[in-house]
Formats: C-alpha cells, structure tokens, sequence
C-alpha cells in the first residue's frame, strides 16, 4: 500500500495544453518534494514545499502544498514535449516515501 | 562536478547467482541511500547509511539482501541468492544532510534483470 497516492496514473496531451498532477496523503508531513524522472536516468528534485497552503512557480509549473500538509498539485502551464517523464511525490518523516508516479507524456 | 556513479548499469543474471551492485557517492555527502523501482511497487527505500554506517535497514526485503559502506566514497548492495522477482531498478542517491529540506541526489541506477 502506497502512503502517497497519485492521479492520474497516465496522462497525454497536446503541446500547449495544461495539466494538473494530484498527490494525497492520510499522512501529515514536514515537507513534500517533486522529483521528474527520464527513462534511462535517476529522479531529478524539481522542487520542496514546506508550509501548508504554500505555492511555488518554477517556470511554466506550479506546486502547492494542502494547508493540512497533507496533499499537494503540480500544474504545467502550456505543456512542452520536454516536460514528458514520470513525477514522483515524495513526503518527508525522517525519510521520503514516494508515490507510485504519473507519466505524462506530452505530444508535439 | 561528477554525480552519483552507478555500476554496472545494467546486469542479467540467472537465478540462484550472486548479484552486486556498486555505488559511489558525491564527495561531501554524509549520507547515502539505496532504492528499489519496480512498476508494481514504484521507488522503495532499502536502506541508508550515515558516515558509513547503516542506520535504517527496515525496507531490505529479506536476509538475501545486504548493504555495506566499507568507505565515504564506495557502497555495494548485494543480492545472494537472486531471485526473478528481484528484478527491478535499483538506485543510489546521497545528501549532505537528512532535513524536511534536504535534496537528494540520484544515480543513473542499475537495471537488473533475473532470469
């Protein structure tokens, strides 16, 4: 049983579109990270919220943490086909437990 | 700066035989982890050292798996006797530091495949 649960499993869309990853959690953390990773290559940090209720851009994406600290959203803004790979939620309590991931796949 | 080196990257192996995997941290980095990915199961933590020695081996599936860190620079993960499903990716990732903010950086990873 994974403790962070992720939706959608798979997502594909057209260069342009948007899309919102999902992240949820019974469990209270410190923080939550996003990592992407690309076939062939190790997770990558994308980014670390702390605070609940706490949004943080990084270019086109956007990820913010529920005020319970409990679940958290990546948003991508007019979707490139170099944002495709896998996004892994990972929870920190004293260790990371990670999500299983979405693929997305963006097509040009 | 070189990141986290992984050997080999991929390995094929049959059941029953002995598999080792290598890992050499970033230099710097007190801390050192092993992950298991697998499609059914996604990124698991196996076990994670600190200044060469292992403080949480509680994801290590079973006694056919151990972990040493001999040096701050070299960790091994060995599999004795392999199993099919022992087939998955197996990561290495260090850090400075263990903090609700800390990064952890991964390595390319080893694909094993037990037949």
């Amino acid at each position: 049983t994974q403790l962070l649960e992720q939706s959608p499993q798979f997502l594909s869309i057209q260069e342009g579109e948007n899309l919102t990853v999902y992240c949820n959690s019974s469990s209270v953390f410190s923080s939550l990270q996003w990592y992407r990773q690309e076939p062939g290559e190790g997770p990558v940090l994308l980014v670390t919220v702390v605070t609940g209720g706490e949004v943080k851009k990084l270019k086109r994406l956007t990820f913010q943490f529920g005020d319970a600290r409990k679940d958290s959203s990546l948003h991508i803004t007019a979707a490139q086909p170099g944002d495709t790979g896998l996004y892994l939620c990972a929870g920190y309590d004293y260790k990371l437990s990670f999500g299983a991931g979405t693929t997305v796949t963006v097509r040009a | 700066d070189a990141g986290v080196i992984q050997s080999p990257r991929h390995e094929v192996t049959e059941m029953g035989q002995e598999v080792t995997l290598r890992c050499k941290p970033i230099s710097g980095h007190d801390y050192l982890f092993w992950y298991r990915q697998t499609m059914m199961r996604g990124l698991e933590l196996l076990i994670y050292f600190n200044n060469n020695v292992p403080i949480d081996d509680s994801g290590m599936p079973e006694d056919r798996f151990s972990a040493k860190m001999p040096n701050a620079s070299f960790s091994t993960l060995k599999i004795q006797p392999s199993e099919p499903r022992d087939s998955a990716v197996y990561f290495c990732a260090s850090s400075s530091r263990v903090s609700s903010t800390d990064t952890q950086y991964f390595g390319p990873g080893t694909r094993l495949t037990v037949l």
